[in-house]
């Protein structure tokens, strides 16, 4: 089955520091691509979509200017936690729905995610 | 908006139990219904996925089926293993909702041997 993959799957950073995940679709294009973060116990939260060629879209109460997405090509998006602090410790994941598919219906496939630590 | 409401945890069930987790949603239109697995360490994975009223979504011995009467995608599995000890999470997308997936609060499930 389709592949998503990020990367690194742990990270562990000083408060003020800037953080970059990366989303790969590892056997199939993706213009679009969701992040997610998921705080323990929780339920997935959305938090913005990532579109290839064109600036990303936020959830509201989302802060653009603190997580920078960027959709470099139709297998990558990163997002970047600038100045990040200990509330931005979660556990962020990726989703992609293969290109070409039926909007709305199909399958769309996760990353393992990332666990990012704030010191 | 678009919701979903599932069963609150934790689940603790005894090996070969039957299985039932509810979940009922809030969408207009059409939307799609998706059960996913969240196993421990691991990422999100489709378990089973209903496109349309009256489909039956089955995989791995679970079945759901998607009841438009009830706006309802209830999880069942017949006789339950060790195995199946993770967390499921009821979704759904929509052509109105550009394909972004709503996710229920999750429901923690864990077998006895």
């Amino acid at each position: 089955g389709a592949v998503v993959s990020q990367h690194p799957s742990w990270v562990i950073c000083k408060s003020g520091t800037s953080v970059k995940i990366e989303c790969r679709s590892l056997d199939f294009q993706a213009t679009t691509m969701f992040w997610y973060r998921q705080f323990p116990k929780q339920s997935l939260m959305l938090m913005a979509t990532s579109n290839e060629g064109s600036k990303a879209t936020y959830e509201q109460g989302v802060e653009k200017d603190k997580f920078l997405i960027n959709h470099a090509s139709l297998t990558l998006s990163t997002l970047t936690v600038t100045s990040a602090h200990p509330e931005d410790s979660s556990f962020y994941i990726c989703s992609a729905p293969p290109s070409g598919g039926e909007r709305g219906t199909d399958t769309q496939y996760f990353g393992p995610g990332t666990r990012l630590t704030v010191l | 908006g678009n919701s979903v409401t599932q069963m609150e945890g934790p689940v603790t069930l005894s090996e070969e139990a039957f299985l039932t987790i509810n979940c009922t949603y809030t969408a207009t239109g059409y939307p799609s219904l998706f059960w996913y697995v969240q196993y421990p360490g691991e990422g999100l994975q489709l378990l089973l996925k209903a496109t349309k009223a009256d489909d039956k979504g089955s995989n791995k011995g679970f079945e759901a089926t998607y009841r438009k009467e009830t706006t309802s995608f209830h999880l069942e599995k017949g006789s339950v293993q060790v195995s199946d000890s993770a967390v499921y999470f009821c979704a759904l997308t929509s052509y109105s909702s550009a394909s972004k997936i709503i996710f229920g609060s999750g429901t923690r499930l864990s077998i006895r041997p």
